[in-house]
């Protein structure tokens, strides 16, 4: 059964520096991940989608790669800021196409 | 930028009551989905649907649960009797190209059952 762990659970910065958030999954056999963020009582934003054929992307400040034979992929945030506070959440699709979850890190940027 | 929709972003009902969630996804996509977080814990899936009927369905959605697309614009999701344990945030998504990936989710309907 795949499972996904994202360490650290929370995380707490003051602004400018850059982070790394880690993403581990069981079964190395997925089609693809993503990365989404989500802020307190809303929705789900994606941020990155890679597949599994992919080793990184790129959005912005954000790049994600991805280490499929490790189960491994990182989200790495550049030059923080206190917008990017969030909760950020990773999730991959294994066998089909739904979405399996990590339990996210909570991220507090400060000024 | 395109968008799922749902509605209503918060409703409270009484346990034993029927609910029915909404929710408009992307108009050309093809995969829907129903998602929901308890408070504090991990997102689960529920429900995958596809050419009109459930591809795919988790635990969870047991027989109190039933999804159903009733237009072409939108996807609900009816709990038939709701539980105490049926209070999460309940997430609507959509995707166009199964395969590829690429899930856009709505901003959520939160259900709290008294």
């Amino acid at each position: 059964k795949q499972e996904v762990t994202q360490i650290p659970a929370a995380l707490s910065v003051p602004e400018g520096e850059n982070l790394v958030l880690n993403c581990s999954f069981t079964d190395s056999a997925i089609y693809n991940l993503q990365w989404f963020r989500q802020d307190p009582g809303k929705g789900l934003t994606s941020l990155l989608l890679i597949q599994s054929s992919q080793r990184e992307q790129t959005s912005g400040r954000l790049n994600a790669s991805l280490d499929k034979s490790s189960g491994r992929s990182t989200l790495y945030i550049a030059a923080s800021q206190p917008g990017d506070s969030a909760t950020y959440l990773c999730a991959v699709t294994h066998n089909t196409d739904k979405l399996i979850f990590g339990t996210g890190t909570r991220l507090q940027v400060f000024p | 930028e395109p968008e799922v929709t749902q509605t209503p972003s918060h409703q409270v009902t009484q346990m034993g009551q029927e609910v029915i969630l909404r929710c408009v996804p992307i108009s050309n996509h093809l995969y829907f989905y129903w998602y929901r977080q308890i408070l504090g814990q991990k997102v689960e899936f529920l429900v995958s649907f596809y050419n009109n009927e459930i591809s795919e369905k988790s635990e969870i959605f047991d027989d109190q649960f039933s999804v159903e697309r009733p237009d072409g614009s939108n996807f609900t999701l009816k709990i038939r009797s709701t539980k105490l344990e049926d209070s999460a945030m309940y997430f609507c998504a959509s995707s166009e190209d199964r395969a590829r990936g690429g899930y856009t989710f709505g901003s959520g309907t939160r259900l709290t059952v008294v």
